[in-house]
């Protein structure tokens, strides 16, 4: 059971250039979210997923945009990356019951 | 607005100690209450959780925490400290359940041979 996926693990981007952070769940939860991790400062929602076609933000959403057009996936977008993105992100899904379900990560370096 | 204090960055303990991570909040509604743990070069995962009834929640590994409402804390704690508990510690709190979950900013805890 492979839980919460992420792809890449690794990733440097100059700065303007463009990616997509893959996530993808086997574990049919409603509920998906993208958090990025910051040195001292814990985890902070980027934007967050209730289901198939419904997005919404989170705490700091600049810079980024999300899609889900499937229960299983739930992609982050970057479009014009900047070195204040270098961040460590992480995709979590939940089901109904309080609490997630974390990815390995992505390390990105601007 | 719902908020997440741990006090400490950085705890130490030897061996076999008692080991304490403290966590207070604030909510505007009665929350749902997290502890995660977090490995070198891994994701987080869930340790233990507080949503309704006992206010003593126990979790994997030995670790449990309470729920002081009048003291707005969820403590975390372990009778004695082994050397993989050594990890970042994190809080968290949710008004809604699960999603929009706040988290604190993490106590990183060393355990000592």
């Amino acid at each position: 059971n492979a839980g919460v996926t992420q792809t890449p693990k690794f990733r440097i981007l100059k700065i303007g250039q463009s990616m997509t952070l893959q996530c993808a769940q086997d574990m049919n939860h409603n509920y998906m979210y993208w958090y990025r991790q910051d040195p001292g400062m814990g985890l902070k929602l980027i934007y967050y997923s209730v289901g198939a076609g419904i997005t919404d933000k989170g705490e700091v959403p600049n810079g980024y945009n999300v899609s889900r057009s499937t229960t299983e996936d739930f992609p982050l977008r970057l479009e014009l990356a900047a070195p204040s993105q270098t961040s460590v992100y992480f995709c979590a899904s939940s089901s109904q019951a309080p609490g997630a379900f974390f990815g390995q990560g992505t390390r990105l370096t601007v | 607005a719902q908020s997440v204090t741990q006090l400490g960055s950085h705890v130490s303990v030897s061996e076999g100690a008692l080991v304490l991570l403290r966590c207070n909040y604030s909510s505007s509604v009665p929350p749902y209450l997290f502890w995660y743990v977090q490995y070198p070069n891994q994701g987080l995962q869930l340790l233990l959780k507080y949503t309704t009834g006992a206010t003593l929640v126990k979790g994997i590994n030995g670790f449990e925490a309470e729920f002081k409402k009048s003291e707005t804390s969820f403590h975390l704690t372990k009778p004695s400290a082994h050397m993989s508990d050594a990890a970042e510690y994190f809080c968290a709190v949710s008004e809604t359940g699960g999603f929009k979950t706040i988290f604190g900013a993490g106590t990183r805890l060393f355990v000592k041979a």
